[in-house]
Parts: structure tokens; sequence; C-alpha cells
């Protein structure tokens, strides 16, 4: 385990659900991302929080809406997703301006119906 | 525009023998490359990392190397094992490209087979 825990694991939804996807992490880092992660495509950035605030939006459809609620939690929400939303959502966390240092949780395999 | 290439995409070996993957870059200017090992339906996890002035780098049966003036690192793996199946992602570092400081390759799959 690396000290990133995401929830659910596998998540089902249809276009018109609402769900969240959580983070925590326990390795007292101030830094916190999401990734998506597609079918033969490189990881792809979405979100980047340091110290709570969000640093950019990586031009990411507002369908999907993070918040962190502090430097250890992370959450996702996810609503009137798409087919091609479906992929592995990873989170990460590291200290603050240390992306490269990152560590990833186990991500949660998302299909869109 | 910063690009992470990775050969072969696939590769299947047998069990005990060595294999090496390939990355090509033209991150510039390049802070450090990392190697993750992913298993399938999981999260990264980080194998090595390696600054611009190091040339090689172990991690058990894991050895990466890198040549900063070709833009290119090896990964290679001794001894494989059925556990070692998994994709494999070379990613690079850019301190100065702003929002988004690392750059991904797509990964090679490797299956090690008995």
């Amino acid at each position: 385990e690396t000290g990133v825990t995401q929830t659910p694991r596998h998540l089902v939804m249809g276009m018109t659900n609402k769900k969240s996807l959580k983070c925590e992490q326990h390795l007292g880092h101030n830094a916190m991302y999401w990734y998506k992660q597609s079918a033969k495509k490189p990881l792809e950035l979405m979100f980047v929080y340091n110290f709570k605030e969000q640093t950019e939006n990586n031009s990411v459809p507002s369908r999907f809406s993070p918040e962190c609620p502090n430097s250890s939690h992370l959450f996702l929400h996810l609503h009137t997703l798409q087919p091609e939303d479906s992929a592995l959502y990873l989170c990460a966390s590291s200290q603050a301006h240390q992306q490269g240092k990152a560590f990833f949780g186990q991500g949660t395999r998302l299909t869109v119906v | 525009k910063n690009q992470v290439e990775q050969s072969p995409q696939s590769l299947i070996i047998l069990e005990g023998k060595n294999c090496t993957l390939q990355c090509n870059y033209t991150v510039s200017p390049f802070s450090n490359l990392r190697w993750y090992k992913q298993d399938t339906g999981r999260g990264p996890v980080s194998l090595t990392i390696m600054t611009f002035s190091e040339n090689t780098k172990s991690n058990g049966r894991y050895t990466a190397t890198l040549d900063a003036d070709t833009k290119q690192s090896s990964l290679h793996i001794t001894a494989s094992q059925l556990s070692d199946s998994a994709s494999y992602i070379c990613v690079v570092r850019d301190p100065n490209s702003g929002y988004s400081t690392l750059t991904f390759g797509k990964g090679t799959m490797l299956l090690v087979s008995p």
C-alpha cells in the first residue's frame, strides 16, 4: 500500500447519475492530484490542489467537480458523464509542488453506461 | 511539445528471461526521469528515479539507465518473474512547464509467461 486510499475501487453509473470518488492520504502530504487514465493513452492530469487550494484546472469539463476539504482528503464529484469518460481515475499526493515525487492510489475503475 | 515515447508497446517473455524496455523523450529542460510499474487495475508504483546527472539506478532486479545526451532511458528486468507482468511507464519531469511538470509515456505492457 502506498498510503493513498481511493474508494470505491469500481463504479458503474448511468449518464444521468451523480456520484463521487473519494481519496484519502495518510502521508502528511499537502498536495493532491486527480489523474485520468484511458486505455492506451498516457495519464492525464486533471486537477491539482496545493494546501487545499486548486492551482489550476487542466481544461477539464465541468461535469467533473473536485473538492478538497483538507490536505488529507480529495473528492471528485461526477454528474451527467458521457461513455467516453469511462477510465481509471487515479488520485495521487505529494509535498507541495513536488508532483514528480507523488504517490498514487489504487484508482477507481469508472464505467459510464 | 514535450513527448515521451516508449517501445515496444507490448512484450511477451518467458519466465526467467531478461528484457529491456525503452523510453525516448524530447522534454527539455529535464530534471528527472522516473519508471513506474502499474499492475492491471491498480495505481502506478515508483521503481526508480534518476536526475540528469545519473547514468544508472537499480532496484532489485530492475535497472534503469539514462543517457541525457541522446534523451534515452531503458529499464532492464533481470530473471523475470510472473509478478513482473504489468505496464511500465516512463515519466519525465520538466520543472519549467508550468501547470503540469510531468510528461507520461503510454507505457509498455509486459507479460511474463510460465
